[in-house]
C-alpha cells in the first residue's frame, strides 16, 4: 500500500521560504508524477504543480514564479519550495500521486503551514 | 476554469443530491470528483468523469463529457455530509470552488 507523509516547518515568516518534503513508502516514486495541492482557510483546493520522477515539472501559472519542486529518487522523496510567502499561503499542504487524467488516488495526510511573524 | 454549483446545499438523509461542474472549454472526460471531510485528505470518488473508484458506494455516480459534468448522490447518508470538489486534468489541473453538503 502506497503511503505518503508530508513534513517540514509548520510556521514560516512572511517573505521567507516554505519548504516541505513528501516521503513516499510502499512503492517507488519512479514513473509517476507527484502533485502538491493545498487547502487554504476558508478556501477551496488549489493545485500547486506536479513533478515527474525524471524531473520534468509543471506548475500552476498563478504560482509559477514562486514554486520550485524537486525529486530525490534515492530517498523516495518529493520536495516543494514556495518562495516569498504571504499570509494567503497559510494552508494545509498535501502531496499526492498524480495519475494524469485519472487524478489522485493516494494522498498524504496533509501538513498545516501557517505564515505569520 | 471550472464553475461548480451550488457552493452549498442543505439536505436530509435519503435525499437525492446533484452537484454540477462546467468547464470553460472542452476537457473530454478528464474530470474527477473528490469528497473532503474536515481534517482529512480528499478522497477520490469518480475519475474519468464516470468511473466509480473501487470501494466507493454505488450511490455515487458521475456523468458528463466535454464541458458539463454532474455528481449525483442517489440517497444521501449521514457519512456523506462533507465538501465535494470537481477537478479537471486536461489543462494543468483546476478545481471547482467546492460544494458543502450540510444537514
Amino acid at each position: 500500500q502506497v503511503q505518503l507523509q508530508e513534513s517540514g516547518p509548520r510556521l514560516v515568516k512572511p517573505s521567507e521560504t516554505l519548504s516541505l518534503t513528501c516521503n513516499v513508502s510502499g512503492g517507488s516514486i519512479d514513473i509517476f508524477h507527484w502533485s502538491w495541492i493545498r487547502l487554504g482557510a476558508g478556501k477551496g483546493l488549489e493545485w500547486i504543480g506536479n513533478i515527474h520522477s525524471g524531473g520534468r515539472y509543471t506548475y500552476n501559472p498563478s504560482l509559477n514564479r514562486r514554486v520550485t519542486m524537486s525529486v530525490d529518487t534515492s530517498k523516495n522523496q518529493v520536495s516543494l519550495i514556495l518562495h516569498s510567502v504571504i499570509g494567503a499561503d497559510t494552508a494545509v499542504y498535501y502531496c499526492a500521486r498524480d495519475e494524469g487524467g485519472g487524478g489522485w488516488l493516494y494522498w498524504g495526510q496533509g501538513i498545516l503551514v501557517t505564515v505569520s511573524s | 476554469q471550472m464553475t461548480q454549483s451550488p457552493s452549498s446545499l442543505s439536505a436530509s438523509v435519503g435525499d437525492r443530491v446533484t452537484i454540477t461542474c462546467r468547464a470553460s472549454q472542452d476537457i473530454g472526460d478528464d474530470l474527477g470528483w473528490y469528497q473532503q471531510k474536515p481534517g482529512k485528505a480528499p478522497r477520490r470518488l469518480i475519475y474519468k468523469a464516470s468511473s466509480l473508484q473501487s470501494g466507493v458506494p454505488s450511490r455515487f455516480s458521475g456523468t458528463g463529457f466535454g464541458s458539463e459534468f454532474t455528481l449525483t448522490i442517489s440517497s444521501l447518508q449521514t457519512e456523506d455530509f462533507a465538501s465535494y470538489y470537481c477537478v479537471q486534468h486536461r489543462f494543468y489541473r483546476t478545481f471547482g470552488q467546492g460544494t458543502r453538503v450540510e444537514v
